[in-house]
């Protein structure tokens, strides 16, 4: 069965380094997200990604955050400069659906810990 | 900003019972809603969803209820089996956009 998998599955860095996680979504699917959960928190909605442009984007996802599909089958969020509070798990996502209520996959996670 | 609440943290629930998991929330522009089971250390997992032009969608043995005027959805499993034990997360989402609002997650156990 098809899957959404990513990479790091985690990885420990210094405050105010630059971090790249990776994902590569579904084949055939069109849209790609990145959500984050801070441990005991909500799954926060961070940028979703239609295209090879941002749809939409949360408060969260400011300057310090970027998206790339630099190729057909990855899609990355980069962090520039890490803050203690970026350490969550990072969840990719995608889907085939044009719109918002198709189902999306998930990917198991990247742990992000910013020491 | 709580636009989607799970206000019970867990529910245990003896196997073969029913497990009712709620939800409720405030945006009315919420047009679909949707079901997510979590095990440790993996994504969340689609379960089951529906639409505000519903009320009811059934799934085996996974049952989703929405009361649009209560802003209110529950999740029904039944029979529940050990297996069901995660976390469950309620998302909503206005159609014309392409993010989901998720509730905080309740952990379900089911003992056996």
């Amino acid at each position: 069965e098809p899957e959404v998998t990513q990479t790091p599955s985690h990885q420990v860095t210094q405050m105010g380094q630059e971090v790249i996680l990776r994902c590569v979504p579904i084949s055939n699917h069109l849209y790609f997200y990145w959500y984050r959960q801070i441990l005991g928190q909500k799954v926060e909605f961070l940028v979703s990604f239609y295209n090879n442009e941002i749809s939409e984007k949360s408060e969260i996802f400011d300057d310090q955050f970027s998206v790339e599909r630099p190729d057909g089958s990855n899609f990355t969020l980069k962090i520039r400069s890490t803050k203690l509070e970026d350490s969550a798990m990072y969840f990719c996502a995608s889907t085939t659906s044009t719109g918002a209520t198709g189902e999306l996959f998930f990917g198991e996670g990247s742990r992000l810990t910013v020491l | 900003d709580q636009q989607v609440k799970q206000n019970s943290p867990s529910l245990s629930v003896q196997e073969g019972r029913i497990s009712i998991l709620n939800c409720d929330y405030t945006n009315s522009m919420f047009d679909y809603f949707l079901w997510y089971k979590k095990y440790p250390a993996e994504g969340p997992t689609f379960l089951i969803s529906i639409s505000s032009i519903k009320d009811k969608n059934e799934d085996g043995r996974f049952t989703v209820f929405l009361n649009k005027s209560a802003k209110h959805l529950s999740l029904h499993i039944v029979p529940s089996q050990p297996g069901d034990s995660a976390v469950y997360f309620c998302a909503a989402s206005v159609s014309s956009a392409r993010q989901l609002t998720f509730g905080s997650g309740t952990q379900l156990t089911v003992l056996p």
